[in-house]
């Protein structure tokens, strides 16, 4: 059981450049997340899904697009690699909304990051 | 934009004394609130999770909330060299079961 898996673990970009991040989980979780996180700061949401062939966005969507074909497969990607997307990327996944009472969610569980530098 | 507010540190506690973390959160709809450790260029760990207001023990650990005061706090009791690390405070957001609202983190030193 891997858990969650990310590749690559570093990447250089120029910018302008196309690249896909890549996350999976073998958990059977239902939902996923990816998450940015710039130095000493937090993690901030960038899209997540609930489910195969649903996907939302979160806070900080702009310069990204994802897919979900599978349960166990959620690819982040730039399009257009700008220096702002610069930043550590999380990809993380729970196996429900619903745990621990009406309204609560399941612990994520993430994966080992993306560090992603654009020059 | 709902805040989840931490001090940003670093709090430095010698070995084998009492760490207390503090969070504060302004989305009065929070229902779930959870504590993660995040190690120096590595990914978020879940260590707690607490869900009603009170105190929930998981060894040495203690997570406090208080939904009142908007007010979660953790404990960490014989504060080990190996609890040094960034600790994130997250909450869920009113009207979601899964979205969480992360803080910046305490950065916790132990100092032996």
């Amino acid at each position: 059981n891997a858990g969650v898996t990310q590749t690559p673990k570093f990447r250089i970009l120029k910018i302008g450049q196309s690249m896909t991040l890549q996350c999976a989980q073998d958990m059977n979780h239902n939902y996923m997340y990816w998450y940015r996180q710039d130095p000493g700061m937090g993690l901030k949401l960038i899209y997540y899904s609930v489910g195969a062939g649903i996907t939302d966005k979160g806070e900080v969507p702009n310069g990204y697009n994802v897919s979900r074909s599978t349960t166990e497969d959620f690819p982040l990607r730039l399009e257009l690699a700008a220096p702002s997307q610069t930043s550590v990327y999380f990809c993380a996944s729970s196996y429900s909304g619903l745990a621990g009472g009406l309204g609560s969610p399941s612990e994520q569980f993430f994966g080992p990051g993306t560090r992603l530098t654009v020059l | 934009q709902k805040e989840v507010e931490q001090n940003s540190g670093p709090l430095s506690v010698p070995e084998g004394a009492i760490a207390s973390l503090n969070c504060t959160y302004s989305d009065r709809g929070s229902q779930s609130f959870f504590w993660y450790r995040q190690y120096s260029g590595k990914s978020p760990e879940l260590i707690m999770s607490i869900y009603s207001n009170g105190d929930k023990e998981d060894g040495r650990f203690t997570a406090q909330l208080n939904k009142a005061s908007q007010y979660v706090s953790l404990l960490i009791r014989d504060s080990q060299p190996s609890d040094s690390a960034t600790y994130l405070c997250a909450v869920t957001q009113t009207g979601t079961a899964s979205k969480l609202t992360f803080g910046t983190g305490t950065r916790l030193q132990v100092t032996l």
